[in-house]
């Protein structure tokens, strides 16, 4: 079954430092998601991409944070200058239809530890 | 502000059991639904979409009530392995572009 597949799978940082998480989605969709969930929190949406270009941001997603699609495979989201509160879970998904119905799968996810 | 809402549980019931979950959604305009399993600290995975004629996979079955904005998931006959969080995801459409929100989700524990 093909999957999207995140690394690293922990990454510990500093406050204040860069970090880009990675991605690899599903070849032939063409929607990609980034989330975040706060440990015992809900999963929150950040961000939509497709056609190379952002269709949707939360009021979560703000200048600290982009996403690229620098080679046609990989989709990676950066954050600036990370804060304490940036820790969490970051799932990256992308898109496909079945049977007309829009599913998105997820990959395993990048833990954000910043210390 | 648009919300999608759940008990945040835990449901706790002994293997054998029926257990029915309910989501509610505050945007009338949306038009996909589904239900996720999610496992400690692990990604969510898809259990099944709901459609509005309900639709029945094994033990599980989901209904759709567009009028009142509620779905719900029914678990027949519990295995300790449903153990999990169960997420409502709500999407709609947007600019050609599908945007899922999520619940909290709803705690389900199984025991012997």
């Amino acid at each position: 079954e093909p999957e999207v597949t995140q690394t690293p799978s922990h990454q510990v940082t500093q406050m204040g430092q860069e970090v880009i998480l990675r991605c690899v989605p599903i070849s032939n969709h063409l929607y990609f998601y980034w989330y975040r969930q706060i440990l015992g929190q809900k999963v929150e949406f950040l961000v939509s991409f497709y056609n190379n270009e952002i269709s949707e941001k939360s009021e979560i997603f703000d200048d600290q944070f982009s996403v690229e699609r620098p080679d046609g495979s990989n989709f990676t989201l950066k954050i600036r200058s990370t804060k304490l509160e940036d820790s969490a879970m970051y799932f990256c998904a992308s898109m496909g239809q079945i049977d007309a119905k829009t599913i998105q799968y997820f990959g395993a996810g990048t833990r954000l530890s910043v210390l | 502000r648009k919300e999608v809402e759940q008990d945040p549980g835990p449901f706790n019931v002994p293997e054998g059991a029926t257990v029915a979950f309910n989501c509610t959604y505050s945007n009338s305009a949306s038009q996909s639904f589904f239900w996720y399993r999610q496992d400690c600290r692990k990604e969510p995975k898809l259990l099944m979409s709901v459609y509005s004629s309900g639709n029945e996979d094994g033990r599980f079955t989901a209904q759709l009530n567009r009028a009142s904005q509620y779905i719900s998931l029914l678990i027949r006959d519990s295995k300790l392995s449903d153990s999990a969080t169960y997420l409502c995801v709500v999407s709609q459409a947007s600019g050609g572009s599908y945007i899922p929100t999520f619940g909290r989700g709803t705690s389900l524990i199984v025991h012997p």
